[in-house]
């Protein structure tokens, strides 16, 4: 499969403990984002990358949220001290900008479950 | 963020076709319309995306009005498999999908 990756798929931790998603982007793709969703809502924008530059992160949620993308390739993102609140779905997809304005697509990868107990 | 306007749901019966409005009054003349679809516990699939002009694909179909501040999405005929949540966005030039609440679909069998 060469879609978007997720891992892991489900991650159930504790309050106050942190926690990390890894993306692996389609592999020619040079964007890459990050959104959240939770239940009965559409996905919540959070920051993206081109390529190892994050060209917006003012949507992350707070300043427990950060996520990397060290050589261009796959991304991280991870939640420090985690609260009940962080739980949901956290989604990354990736594109291809090699035309600006062109309206290409992005792809979602399955997204990774989290529950805060 | 950019806002787009749909129906909370509907619903269809299977073979038959499917009209999804969209709003989108506050369009500028460079955004792409775009539509995308999730499956319950599955990430978006994109649907389709356009300008201007009308676009079909083997997905479905997208309609735009002349004055740009509407579309509707067809689904030529519906299945099982197009039951999901479908969201219209309109993309601002770096490509920042802003989701709303989309409309969920139900196709009865």
């Amino acid at each position: 499969d060469t879609g978007v990756s997720q891992d892991p798929r489900h991650k159930i931790t504790k309050r106050g403990q942190n926690v990390t998603f890894r993306c692996d982007p389609i592999s020619e793709h040079n964007r890459l984002y990050w959104y959240r969703q939770t239940l009965g809502q559409g996905p919540e924008f959070l920051t993206y990358f081109q390529n190892e530059a994050q060209l917006e992160k003012s949507r992350l949620l707070s300043d427990r949220f950060s996520a990397e993308r060290p050589k261009g390739s796959f991304s991280t993102l991870e939640i420090q001290r985690t609260e009940q609140g962080d739980s949901a779905m956290y989604l990354c997809a990736s594109s291809w900008d090699w035309a600006p304005n062109s309206g290409n697509t992005i792809y979602f990868g399955e997204g990774s479950w989290l529950t805060v107990v | 963020d950019a806002k787009t306007t749909q129906p909370n749901s509907m619903e269809s019966n299977e073979e038959e076709p499917v009209h999804l409005p969209c709003n989108h009054s506050t369009i500028s003349g460079t955004d792409y319309i775009h539509w995308y679809r999730q499956l319950p516990s599955q990430g978006p699939e994109y649907v389709i995306h356009g300008l201007t002009s009308n676009v079909n694909n083997r997905m479905a179909s997208l309609a735009i009005a002349e004055d740009r501040k509407s579309s509707t999405l067809i689904l030529h005929r519906a299945t099982l498999r197009d039951a999901a949540v479908y969201y219209c966005m309109q993309a601002t030039n770096d490509y920042k999908l802003s989701f709303g609440a989309g409309t969920t679909v139900t196709v009865r069998a």
